[in-house]
Parts: C-alpha cells; structure tokens; sequence
C-alpha cells in the first residue's frame, strides 16, 4: 500500500519560515516526480511545485518563487518544502502527491497557517 | 498559465440520474504528436485529500466505478457520473498537465437532490 505521510506544518508569524515533510512508502520513490499542491481554507486545489527523480529539475508556481525551495532525499524516501518569508496567503493545507503528470497518490496534507 | 474554468460550480442530482460537469481549458491541452489530451479528474471529500478518477482524458484509474467517465478534446471536457450514488457527494476538479504550471479547475460540488 502506498503512502504519503506529510509533517511539519503548524502555526507561524508572517514573515516567518517552515519545513515540510513527506515520507513515502509502498512505492519506488526514486522513479518518480514529486509534487506540492496546496490548499487553501474552503478554496480550490494550487499546485505548488514539483521535482524529479534525481532532484536535477525543479519547477514552481509564481507566487512562491524566490521563497519556497522543494528538495527530496532518496535514500530516505522523503521529500521536502522550505518556506521562507511566509504569508498569510500561505496559508493552507499541503499535500505531498507523486506523478509527472497527473497525481495518482496523495497524502493527506499538512496544515500550514500564517498569522500574527 | 493555462486557465481550467468549470461549470456549474455546484449542480444537485437525484440518486441514480446523471451529473454532468464541464471543464474549458484557455488553451488546447491536445498534444497533436501523440494525439491525447493532457487533462485529469479528482473526486475529494470533506476531510480527505483528492482522489484520481480519470486520466488523459478519458483512461479510468484502477479501481473507479465505471459509472464515471471523461470525454471531451482539445480545449472541452467532460466528467459524466452515470447513476449517481450517495457517496458521489464530493467536490470534482479538472487539471491541466500539458503546460507548467499544472492547474486545476475552480471545482464543482455535487450534492443530492
């Protein structure tokens, strides 16, 4: 059985930062892209950014440019997110999903709130 | 970025009729070399992450009732839940992967009438 099991999400101040975890398991974590996708309080579903296989591509929405790094650890199976400079825009639940494509397995999210 | 606007963005079924839900991408998601449409449907429930449903437009996932099915190309498409039952009660989204970034649509809440 696959599974995504998210951590470290939590409450924090503007301007402040937070990592992200997912632990994978029950699949071949190196073969595949991995992804964020995000969602905001009662909203629609972002996708975040995502990362290769062997971490040598990475790709991000705009709006986190510049604040958020998505990285990955093969030989631990995880994959990660520094958010830095948050906002309260930022806030929402995070889920870790794998694919290239389209997202065949998620976890079930970690929740990230921005606020003073 | 590819814009996926869906419509309605609720619609209420009475149990074993048909929903019907509509997804318009701003731009063709039809790879013309391959000759198949980037696009895909999830089903989420209250408390639960999304869960794919369809695929290139119209490939089942492994183990979704085929009550569900995908139609549609190039920029128009459609998720058709075929005898609606009561735990269809979800909120649907398209999503787009033929450009980055992937987009989803605004989602669509079916409930029972």
């Amino acid at each position: 059985e696959v599974q995504l099991v998210e951590s470290g999400g939590g409450l924090v101040q503007p301007g402040g930062s937070l990592r992200l975890s997912c632990a994978a398991s029950g699949l071949s974590f190196s073969d595949c892209w991995m992804n964020w996708v995000r969602q905001a309080p009662g909203k629609g579903l972002e996708w975040v950014a995502n990362i290769k296989q062997d971490g040598s591509e990475k790709y991000y929405v705009d709006s986190v440019k510049g604040r958020f790094t998505i990285s990955r650890d093969n030989a631990k199976n995880s994959l990660y997110l520094e958010m830095n400079s948050l906002r309260a825009e930022d806030t929402a639940v995070y889920y870790c999903a794998s694919g290239s494509y389209y997202f065949k397995y998620w976890g079930q999210g970690t929740l990230v709130t921005v606020s003073s | 970025d590819i814009v996926m606007t869906q419509s309605p963005d609720s619609l209420a079924v009475s149990l074993g009729e048909r929903a019907t839900i509509n997804c318009k991408s701003s731009q063709s998601v039809l790879n013309s070399s391959n000759n198949k449409n980037y696009l895909a449907w999830y089903q989420q429930k209250p408390g639960q992450p999304p869960k794919l449903l369809i695929y290139w437009a119209s490939t089942r996932e492994s183990g979704v009732p085929d009550r569900f099915s995908g139609s549609g190309s190039g920029t128009d498409f459609t998720l058709t839940i075929r005898g609606l039952q009561a735990e269809d009660v979800a909120v649907y989204y398209c999503q787009q992967y033929y450009r980055s970034p992937r987009t989803f649509g605004q989602g669509t809440r079916v409930a029972i009438k």
